[in-house]
C-alpha cells in the first residue's frame, strides 16, 4: 500500500537554487493538497488541486508553482529558494471534496535553504 | 483563512493518566472536523473525520465527541501508553481544503 509517496525526503538547497518536491499517490484521488508546517505552527495550506488540470492557491501560495498534469502526480516547486522556505513540506490526497472523506498525508519532505 | 485553536499546546502526563484536548473551530459554514495523531518523520494518521453535532466517535482508548453549534471538539485518551506519545492536530474542513490547528504535543512517561 504505497497511498501518498513523497521526494526527497531531506534536501538541503542553497538560496536561489530551484527544485520540485514530487508527490504521487495511487488511490485514484482527484484531491490533492501541498501543506508546509513550520515550527510552533498549524499546517498551511500552499496550493490544492481538485483534478487534473485544475489546480490553485492556499493561504501560502507566494515563491510556489504547481502543476497537475495526471491524476497521480502533483509536483511542487520552488523557483528561487528563499530562507523562509525552510520547513517541513506535506503532500496530502482524497477522493474528492465531500467532508467526509478522509485527506491522507505523505510522511513529508524536510528541506532547508541556506 | 479560519481560525482553529487546540488546546493545551502541550501535555506531560504518567502512563496510565487519561487525559484530553480541545479543538474549537468557527461555528458557521461547518463542513467536518478532523483530528490526526502525528509523530515526527511520520505521515499524520487521520483518526476521526466528524460531520454531525453531538457525533461521538471511539478508536480503541481514543475517542472524540462535535459540537458544531458552539464550535468546539475534544479528544479524550483513557489510560494513556507512552506509545500515545505524539502531537495531536484537529483540522477544520472547509469548502476544499483543512485548515488545522497548532497541534497538541502529548508526552506520556512510564
Amino acid at each position: 500500500n504505497a497511498g501518498v509517496t513523497q521526494t526527497p525526503k531531506f534536501r538541503i538547497l542553497k538560496i536561489g537554487q530551484s527544485m520540485t518536491l514530487q508527490c504521487t499517490q495511487d488511490m485514484n484521488h482527484n484531491y490533492m493538497y501541498w501543506y508546509r508546517q513550520d515550527p510552533g505552527m498549524g499546517l498551511k495550506l500552499i496550493y490544492y488541486s481538485v483534478g487534473a488540470g485544475i489546480t490553485d492557491k492556499g493561504e501560502v501560495p507566494n515563491g510556489y508553482n504547481v502543476s497537475r498534469s495526471t491524476t497521480e502526480d502533483f509536483p511542487l516547486r520552488l523557483e528561487l529558494a528563499a530562507p523562509s522556505q525552510t520547513s517541513v513540506y506535506f503532500c496530502a490526497s482524497s477522493y474528492d471534496g465531500a467532508s467526509g472523506n478522509t485527506i491522507y498525508f505523505g510522511e513529508g519532505s524536510w528541506l532547508t535553504v541556506v | 483563512i479560519l481560525n482553529v485553536e487546540q488546546s493545551p499546546q502541550s501535555l506531560h502526563v504518567q502512563e496510565g493518566d487519561s487525559t484530553n484536548f480541545t479543538c474549537s473551530f468557527p461555528s458557521s459554514n461547518f463542513y467536518a472536523l478532523h483530528w490526526y495523531r502525528w509523530e515526527t518523520a511520520k505521515s499524520p494518521e487521520a483518526l476521526f473525520v466528524m460531520t454531525l453535532n453531538g457525533d461521538e466517535k471511539k478508536k480503541g482508548r481514543i475517542s472524540a465527541t462535535l459540537n458544531t453549534k458552539e464550535g468546539y471538539s475534544y479528544l479524550y485518551i483513557k489510560g494513556s501508553q507512552p506509545e500515545d506519545s505524539a502531537t495531536y492536530l484537529c483540522a477544520f474542513r472547509s469548502r476544499y481544503a483543512l485548515n488545522f490547528g497548532k497541534g497538541t504535543s502529548l508526552l506520556v512517561t512510564p
